[in-house]
């Protein structure tokens, strides 16, 4: 079946450390991959994404690399503010035929703290 | 702002009672899904409609249902509502033009509070 797997928070960072949240998936074929944030109060927005093997997201810094060898869809920010405060969800959409306008499927989410 | 409207914003009730909750999609976008967020369980996908047709089921219990209407709006009806379903109950939708690689677009959410 499909399934995200992503590190259990809580993430708890000084500002301008490094972030990695760790993303594994299981599926067929090749999925495309997402990264959602949500706000304290708010829905989730989309974050970055990426459609095929080797693709890179990237937006606000945040960049994560689908990696179909290990399966994996990584976030990473070089240096945090404490605005990037939220939960953080990895997402899947499976390549299988129909799934056209399919829906994702998600990980349980990483709470990330930011200090100054 | 993600276009997705939700509506109300907060629900407070009584077990036992029934609600509906209402989602406008982004101008143009045909596919609605909602999906259920909760401490224990996480995000739940509950239902899939495509202009107006049920697409996709999750893990939408038997007292909740939901509808498509041709404006492209949707409802979500809760039923025989108890304590466990108090959550945010999320709508989203997303633009198939863009084939399976367009995000989904997400509402604020309708926070449910079951008493």
């Amino acid at each position: 079946g499909n399934s995200v797997t992503q590190m259990e928070g809580p993430v708890t960072l000084s500002e301008e450390a490094f972030l990695t949240i760790n993303c594994t998936y299981t599926a067929t074929g090749y999925p495309s991959l997402f990264w959602y944030v949500q706000y304290p109060g708010e829905g989730l927005q989309l974050l970055l994404k990426a459609t095929k093997a080797d693709d890179k997201g990237s937006n606000k810094g945040f960049e994560a690399t689908y990696r179909k060898e290990t399966t994996s869809f990584h976030l990473e920010k070089g240096s945090v503010q404490v605005s990037d405060s939220a939960v953080y969800f990895c997402a899947l959409r499976p390549s299988n035929r129909g799934s056209t306008l399919g829906r994702l499927y998600f990980g349980r989410g990483t709470q990330l703290t930011v200090w100054p | 702002d993600s276009g997705v409207t939700q509506t109300p914003k907060h629900l407070i009730t009584a077990t036992g009672q029934r609600v509906t909750l209402r989602c406008s999609p982004r101008s143009g976008d045909l596919s609605v899904y909602w999906y259920q967020q909760s401490l224990d369980q996480g995000l739940q996908f509950l239902i899939q409609y495509y202009n107006g047709e049920e697409r996709a089921k999750g893990n939408i219990l038997e007292r909740f249902s939901a509808q498509q209407f041709p404006d492209l709006h949707s409802e979500l009806n809760l039923s025989s509502l108890e304590l466990g379903d108090s959550a945010l109950y999320f709508c989203a939708s997303s633009d198939a033009r863009e084939g399976r690689n367009s995000p989904l677009h997400f509402g604020n959410g309708t926070r449910l509070t079951v008493t």
